[in-house]
């Protein structure tokens, strides 16, 4: 059964340190979308991605968050520089235009400790 | 943001018995509601949907009922399984302009089924 993977499945990395979260999205799936969870909070929305660009964003993700989607394959996600409140598992999920509905999946996440 | 709510952090039931998950949501434009499972160190797993246009959705032993006029839904699981024990997620949606659906995510339940 296809699924979204992610890499690293753990980051650790020093504040002000640039980190690529690297996502395998499902290969015949349109969307692609990033959400964290921040311990103990709910799952919060960070971007959507269709077509090769930005579809919607939240003001979480603001001048030093930016996704890519280099070669066909891959989705990433990049912090230029990074603060301790970025600490978070972050998720990458896709999902295939099915008309107006369609569910999304989820990779097993990154979990991202900013020291 | 309190626009998905579920208002119980846990919930225990006996093997072979009914365990109903509770969601409550505010915005009265979310017309697609999704219900995910996740258990420790994974990403959420698609479980069940429903539109907004139906108030039953049913996949074999997993229903889904949606009261759009008290902006209520709720999972019911029959019967409960011990390795249906992991934390449950509701999360709504409404199309935005660029066609792609942000899900808004409630806090979660988690769920002990216990043998």
């Amino acid at each position: 059964e296809p699924e979204v993977t992610q890499t690293p499945s753990h980051q650790v990395t020093q504040m002000g340190q640039e980190v690529i979260l690297r996502c395998v999205p499902i290969s015949n799936h349109l969307y692609f979308y990033w959400y964290r969870q921040i311990l103990g909070q709910k799952v919060e929305f960070l971007v959507s991605f269709y077509n090769n660009e930005i579809s919607e964003k939240s003001e979480i993700f603001d001048d030093q968050f930016s996704v890519e989607r280099p070669d066909g394959s891959n989705f990433t996600l990049k912090i230029r520089s990074t603060k301790l409140e970025d600490s978070a598992m972050y998720f990458c999920a896709s999902s295939e235009w099915t008309g107006d509905y369609n569910e999304q999946f989820f990779g097993p996440g990154t979990r991202l400790t900013v020291l | 943001d309190q626009q998905v709510k579920q208002n119980s952090p846990s919930l225990s039931v006996q093997e072979g018995r009914i365990s109903i998950l509770n969601c409550d949501y505010t915005n009265s434009m979310f017309d697609y509601f999704l219900w995910y499972k996740k258990y420790p160190a994974e990403g959420p797993t698609f479980l069940i949907s429903i539109s907004s246009i139906k108030d039953k959705n049913e996949d074999g032993r997993f229903t889904v009922f949606l009261n759009k006029s008290a902006k209520h839904l709720s999972l019911h699981i029959v019967p409960s399984q011990p390795g249906d024990s992991a934390v449950y997620f509701c999360a709504a949606s409404r199309q935005n302009a660029g066609n792609n659906r942000k899900l808004i995510w409630g806090l979660g339940t988690s769920l002990a089924v216990n043998p």
